[in-house]
C-alpha cells in the first residue's frame, strides 16, 4: 500500500529566502503530483512528474523527482507572500488513484 | 472550458440522515473519482467512476455510494450520517486513457450536525 509524507508539515519563512517540501513515498508510484490550496478552497494543479529525474518548473516554484530515493521535492525561489498557502504531493498507484500526503503549510512573511 | 462543478457548495445535515452530492467533470473527461478531505487533513480516496462503474474503491465504508451517469456527470450518496463524515468533499476529474492531469472542483462543504 502506497504510504505519502511531507516534511516539514508547518513552514514558515521570510519573502526573499529559499526553501524546500520534502515528499517521500513508500512504495512505486506511477506519477507524483503537486498541488496548491488556499484556504477553504480547492486543489490547484502545480505539477505532475511521470517519470526518474523529471524537473518541471512554474515561476518560483520547481519539483523534481527520484524515483529510485523515492523522493519529490517541491523548491521555492525567493519566496513572495502570494504563494502562503497549502502544498499537498501525491502519488497514484493504477489508474490515477491518488494517495495524499499530510500537506505543508507554508507561511511566507513580509 | 468549464472546469469540474460541484453542488452544493455546503449543506447541513442532522446525524442519520442522507446526502447526495454532484459533479460534472471538465468537459472532455471520463473519469470521476470522489475524495473526503477533513480539516487539516490530505483528501482521502473514495471510489473512481468511469463508463458507469465503480473501478477503485477506497477504505471507506458501504455507506458511501456513488454513480455515473451516461454523460459523465456523478453523484455522491452518504447514508446514515454521523458527525465524522463532516468533511470536505471533492470531485477530481480526468481522462481514463491519459490521465496526467487531475483536475478537482471546488468541493462540496458538508457539517453533520
Amino acid at each position: 500500500e502506497l504510504k505519502v509524507e511531507q516534511n516539514p508539515l508547518f513552514l514558515s519563512m521570510q519573502e526573499g529566502k529559499n526553501y524546500t517540501i520534502y515528499c517521500n513515498y513508500s512504495t512505486t508510484s506511477d506519477r507524483l503530483y503537486w498541488y496548491r490550496q488556499d484556504p477553504g478552497k480547492s486543489l490547484e494543479s502545480l505539477f505532475v512528474l511521470l517519470s526518474n529525474g523529471a524537473v518541471k518548473q512554474e515561476g518560483r516554484l520547481m519539483a523534481s523527482l527520484d524515483t529510485k530515493a523515492r523522493l519529490s521535492t517541491l523548491h521555492i525561489t525567493a519566496a513572495v507572500h502570494d504563494l502562503s498557502a497549502t502544498y499537498f504531493c501525491a502519488g497514484s498507484q493504477g489508474a490515477q488513484k491518488l494517495v495524499f500526503g499530510q500537506g505543508t503549510r507554508l507561511t511566507i512573511n513580509p | 472550458d468549464a472546469g469540474v462543478t460541484q453542488s452544493p457548495t455546503h449543506l447541513i445535515k442532522t446525524r442519520g440522515q442522507q446526502v447526495t452530492l454532484r459533479c460534472s467533470p471538465k468537459s472532455g473527461h471520463d473519469t470521476v473519482s470522489w475524495y473526503q478531505q477533513a480539516l487539516g487533513q490530505g483528501p482521502q480516496f473514495i471510489f473512481q467512476y468511469y463508463e458507469e462503474e465503480e473501478r477503485q474503491r477506497g477504505n471507506f465504508p458501504d455507506r458511501f455510494s456513488g454513480h455515473q451517469f451516461p454523460n459523465y456527470s456523478s453523484e455522491l450518496n452518504v447514508n446514515a450520517l454521523l458527525l465524522g463524515d463532516s468533511a470536505l468533499y471533492l470531485c477530481a476529474s480526468s481522462l481514463w486513457q491519459a490521465g496526467n492531469t487531475i483536475y478537482f472542483g471546488e468541493g462540496s462543504w458538508l457539517t453533520v450536525v
